[in-house]
């Protein structure tokens, strides 16, 4: 039963440091997405990359976060420096994309981060 | 924003069918509707989607209104663990790669 993965599945940190939460996307994937959710704004896209290569990161603050994809096994969220209204679960989600269309997105459990 | 509108809340009793509207009454003729849910302390899961057709899998059925202005899920026997927020969002399915946009969603509890 494939899945996408995430870990850390919890994150308690300070204020001011380097947050790296990672994601496993379902094998075959080309794919992957980053959704941040609160209670107070609901569920967010923040980026998404297709073969590795970022296709629209503008719901992301760009001063402080950043994704990547050093492979197509791993994607890296990373927030440095951290600030308590960074406090959310952190979804990744992957799907295949055909003819520039994608239909299924496969959520991952979700890492929860708390900045005190 | 989202462009879908759905009730806040909704309660189905076990073993009955549950029916989830939506309204998307800007929809364009290339947007499919999709439908997601979210238990609790989880990822969201994928339902169903369509575009003008109604549709059905092992999950649910998706019946769309002729002028594609509004659509129902259909959970035809509802457990205890469909208790969710079930999401219905209007995409572009061949632009954006399927950038979805959650709105707040209909949370359903199945009852006893």
């Amino acid at each position: 039963d494939a899945r996408v993965t995430q870990t850390p599945r919890h994150k308690v940190t300070e204020m001011g440091q380097e947050v790296t939460m990672r994601c496993q996307p379902i094998l075959g994937h080309n794919t992957v997405f980053w959704y941040r959710q609160t209670m107070m704004q609901g569920l967010e896209l923040l980026a998404y990359f297709r073969n590795r290569a970022p296709l629209d990161d503008s719901g992301m603050p760009k001063d402080r976060f950043s994704a990547e994809m050093p492979d197509a096994t791993l994607a890296t969220l990373k927030i440095q420096p951290s600030e308590p209204r960074d406090s959310a679960v952190y979804f990744c989600a992957s799907g295949l994309a055909r003819d520039r269309k994608i239909y299924e997105q496969y959520f991952g459990p979700g890492t929860r981060l708390t900045v005190t | 924003d989202a462009k879908t509108t759905q009730p806040p809340s909704m309660d189905c009793a076990e073993g009955r069918a549950a029916n989830l509207p939506c309204n998307h009454s800007t929809i364009s003729g290339n947007e499919y509707v999709y439908w997601y849910r979210q238990i609790h302390s989880q990822g969201p899961q994928y339902i169903i989607h369509g575009l003008k057709n109604n549709e059905t899998n092992e999950m649910a059925s998706l019946i769309i209104t002729e002028d594609r202005k509004s659509s129902t899920l259909i959970l035809p026997h509802a457990t205890l663990r469909d208790t969710a927020v079930y999401y219905c969002i209007d995409i572009a399915g061949g632009t954006s790669y399927g950038k979805l946009t959650f709105g707040q969603g209909t949370i359903l509890t199945v009852h006893p």
